[in-house]
């Protein structure tokens, strides 16, 4: 079956430095993938989207790769800020035929001061 | 904010009750998703719509639930005797037709079953 594994502990970091969230795949091959931020009590909320045959992509302070052959994705946050600590998810899509999304159970991470 | 809107925000229910929540999405939106999320856990797909028309619903959706689209804006989602198993955050979204990779989510409604 369809298996996405994400850093189930949280990660904590210092401010200023680059948060690496990993998002590891297997049994399918996503048409692309896409990375969420979640506060807690609150729905996700849209971040990233990186295509199979793109290698990276960059927003602001955001950087996603997506390396088809290790079946993984990389999130990484350059000058981290408290304001960043929230869990991430990583979403896979799985097939063209739909539109549902599988979520990774997420990474929370903590930045501190 | 990002315009969907889910109601209740919290429900408290007895077991063996039925409930029913209700997603308002982004007025141009065609897409309707519903998800259930539990602690430490990442949205599990429930079912989606494509205007009235429900396309998809999980195998794992007992007949105890059932969504609705009915004009194609509003949905509804309803749990027939609930279970406590049944407790966990029910997530709403929206995709437009123009952009349907990016799904919008509302905050969820948190429900809890006693």
């Amino acid at each position: 079956s369809q298996k996405i594994e994400q850093n189930s502990e949280a990660l904590n970091i210092q401010e200023g430095k680059t948060a690496t969230l990993t998002c590891n795949y297997t049994n399918y091959s996503p048409a692309y993938l896409q990375w969420y931020r979640q506060d807690p009590g609150r729905g996700p909320v849209f971040l990233l989207l990186i295509r199979e045959n793109e290698k990276e992509k960059r927003k602001e302070r955001l950087k996603v790769t997506f390396d088809t052959t290790l079946k993984q994705s990389l999130f990484h946050i350059t000058a981290s800020q408290p304001a960043d600590s929230a869990t991430y998810l990583c979403a896979p899509f799985p097939s063209y035929n739909t539109d549902k999304l599988i979520f990774g159970t997420g990474t929370r991470l903590q930045v501190f001061p | 904010d990002t315009g969907v809107s889910q109601d209740p925000r919290h429900k408290i229910t007895k077991r063996g009750q039925n409930v029913t929540f209700r997603c308002d999405p982004i007025s141009e939106h065609n897409r309707l998703y519903w998800y259930r999320q539990t602690l430490g856990q990442g949205p599990e797909f429930l079912t989606y719509f494509q205007n009235e028309a429900q396309l998809e619903k999980s195998r794992l959706l007992s007949n105890r639930f059932s969504a609705e689209r009915p004009k194609g804006s509003f949905s509804t989602l309803e749990i027939q005797r609930t279970e406590q198993g049944d407790s966990a955050m029910y997530l709403c979204a929206s995709t437009s037709p123009k952009v349907r990779n990016e799904q919008f989510f509302g905050p969820g409604t948190r429900l809890t079953v006693l």
